[in-house]
Parts: structure tokens; sequence; C-alpha cells
């Protein structure tokens, strides 16, 4: 089955600075590729995902990129914000899969 | 819409004892989910269902029953509950399977077992 790693497990960056998530994924026929964030106390939630028809896809601050070849994906977002502090999960899917597939989650703090 | 919803909020249980986690969606979605979540364990899949009267089970599925008698609700049980089954859980729902497999969370269930 499909195993997904994600590093690092705790991230901290000034805010105003980039920060950088990252997963690889070990099924090669993995086609879906979703980014989900939890706040403190919450539920997680959608906040980007890309498809392997593409290799990236950004919506205003954050972006994703891909790479097939390697198998792995990363979470960019720039100009951080107190507010996205929180655990990202990334996470994979094929076709044949009735279920994704998460990464271990990166706790993100961004220092004001 | 209400989306996801979780009942209880939160439940605090005696070793052995039992209960049943509620998790609805009125989204009309036919893939549902029970994940738990522990301190840097990231979420694990309990069981899962992809229509009504189906079910399956998921990466930690001991101790844990399922049933999904109505395709709106996905109910968990805990037959004989056990100090280790202390977690937040947290029930899904998607449309679909694969590239549709958007999932849409609950608040979440904070379980403590004494």
């Amino acid at each position: 089955g499909e195993n997904v790693e994600q590093h690092p497990s705790t991230l901290s960056v000034q805010e105003g600075d980039s920060a950088v998530i990252k997963c690889t994924y070990s099924d090669s026929a993995s086609n879906y590729f979703p980014w989900y964030k939890q706040e403190l106390g919450k539920r997680p939630q959608l906040i980007i995902d890309i498809r392997s028809n593409v290799g990236e896809k950004k919506d205003q601050r954050i972006a994703v990129t891909l790479n097939k070849t390697a198998k792995h994906f990363s979470l960019h977002i720039t100009e951080t914000q107190p507010e996205d502090s929180a655990v990202y999960f990334c996470a994979a899917s094929n076709t044949g899969a009735n279920n994704l597939f998460f990464g271990t989650g990166t706790r993100l703090t961004v220092i004001p | 819409n209400a989306g996801v919803t979780q009942t209880p909020k939160f439940r605090v249980l005696k070793t052995g004892q039992s209960m049943t986690l509620l998790c609805a969606q009125d989204m009309n979605h036919e893939y549902m989910y029970w994940y738990r979540q522990d301190p840097g364990m990231g979420l694990r899949l309990i069981h899962y269902s992809v229509g009504e009267g189906t079910t399956a089970k998921g990466e930690v599925p001991d101790g844990y029953n399922v049933s999904r008698l109505k395709k709106q609700n996905f109910l968990l049980g805990l037959e004989s509950a056990a100090p280790s089954q202390t977690s937040v859980y947290f029930c899904a729902s998607s449309y679909g399977r694969g590239a549709n497999n958007e999932q849409f969370f609950g608040p979440g269930t904070r379980l403590t077992v004494l």
C-alpha cells in the first residue's frame, strides 16, 4: 500500500518569511495530493490540492508543487502570518483507492 | 448545510464500558471514515464505508466496530473501552474516491478512558 512521509515534523519561521513542507510517497499510481490545515482544537480542513496532470498549483500565498518522477510534493507558504500557525497534513490517493493516505503532520509556528 | 457533525463532543468512560459515537453528514456523500488522532501520530484510519450497508477495516480497526445503516450516518462503537483508546476521534465524508476524495471532517470527539 501507499506510504506517505512528511518532513519536517516541526517548523518555526519569522512572520513574513516563507515556509516549505515536503512529502514523499511510495505508490507511483498515486494521482491526487491534498493538503489539510488543522488549527489547534479544530478539525482538519482542505487548503489546496493537486492532481498528477499538473506540476504546480497556486492559491494566493500558498502553492503546491509535484514531482512525479521523484515521487514528492511540497507545500509552500509565502509571506507567513501568525494565523498560518497550525498543523499541516499532506496526503496521497489514487484512482483505485477508497481512502487517503496521510503524512504524520508538520507543526508550523509563525513567530510575530 | 451543517456539513459533518459528531455526537458527543466529549466523553469520559471507565475501562470496560461501551459507547457509540455518531457521525452525520448532509452532503449526500457516499464515503465516510473514522479516524483517531493521537499526539505525534497524525490521523490513523479506523474503519470506513463506501456506501450504505458497507463497511471496511482501516489501519487500526481492533477494538472498534462500525455500522452504516443509513447513507447519512456512520456509527463507531467501542464494546469494551481501554485506556489505549483515549484519543480524539474524527469522522469525515467524501463524494468519491481517488482524485474525488476531498474529505470533509467533523469537529471531533475527545474521548478519555480511565
